[in-house]
């Protein structure tokens, strides 16, 4: 089944506490994105990347790393978590970008930092 | 002003009624995107679409590029249709897009 899975679903850790969420596609899609959504503030891009060892900023990547050593694995880094990252997390991906391609979805990392 | 406006925010209808959903945008794009966010938190693409109209069961999408608006239309309308459901349009990147803010759909039975 053509997927995209993220691990953790649900996370509750502590300020400062270095973390990971994995983001992982059997599509053999060349990019992939990372958004986090806000209430009252809609879905906002992290990070996203155009193919391996390829990543640019989105709009608001401040906090955050990403690394894309294979095509299928997009990791979200966060190194020194802070209450503002408190947030509902989503990797995404497609083919070759987001102008004319179906766009898929994780479904969600929910991330509290107390 | 958002470069992608959708209206109604919000929206409460009967089961059976026809809903429409309406996206504008001001920006030059190739293709516009509707999704639906189910209230479980996941998110589905519904329609691409770059010029006319796309069917898909229940669910229409029109775009009209010159006057730069969608639509997106249920017919039929159920309760399990309840929902977000968010458009957004290509940046001129093809790595980013541009958010509506969502319109939460409530059918009651």
């Amino acid at each position: 089944e053509a997927q995209v899975t993220q691990n953790p679903r649900y996370l509750i850790t502590v300020t400062g506490k270095k973390l990971t969420v994995t983001c992982s596609q059997n599509m053999n899609h060349e990019y992939m994105s990372w958004y986090r959504q806000d209430p009252g503030l809609g879905l906002r891009q992290i990070y996203y990347s155009m193919n391996v060892e390829v990543t640019d900023k989105g709009d608001v990547p401040e906090g955050y790393k990403v690394s894309r050593k294979e095509k299928r694995n997009f990791p979200l880094i966060l190194e020194s978590p802070s209450p503002n990252q408190t947030s509902l997390y989503f990797c995404a991906s497609s083919f070759f970008g987001t102008s004319t391609d179906t766009q898929y979805f994780g479904p969600g990392t929910r991330l509290t930092v107390l | 002003k958002n470069e992608v406006e959708q209206s109604p925010q919000n929206l409460t209808a009967q089961e059976g009624e026809f809903i429409t959903i309406n996206c504008s945008y001001s920006v030059g794009i190739s293709a516009l995107h509707w999704l639906q966010q189910h209230p479980g938190g996941g998110i589905v693409s519904l329609f691409m679409l770059s010029s006319g109209k796309k069917k898909h069961g229940r669910l229409i999408a029109t775009i009209n590029i010159q006057e730069k608006h969608s639509s997106l239309h249920i017919t039929a309308s159920h309760p399990r249709d309840s929902a977000v459901y968010i458009c957004a349009a290509p940046r001129d990147s093809n790595y980013q897009l541009i958010w509506g803010a969502g319109t939460k759909l409530i059918i009651k039975p």
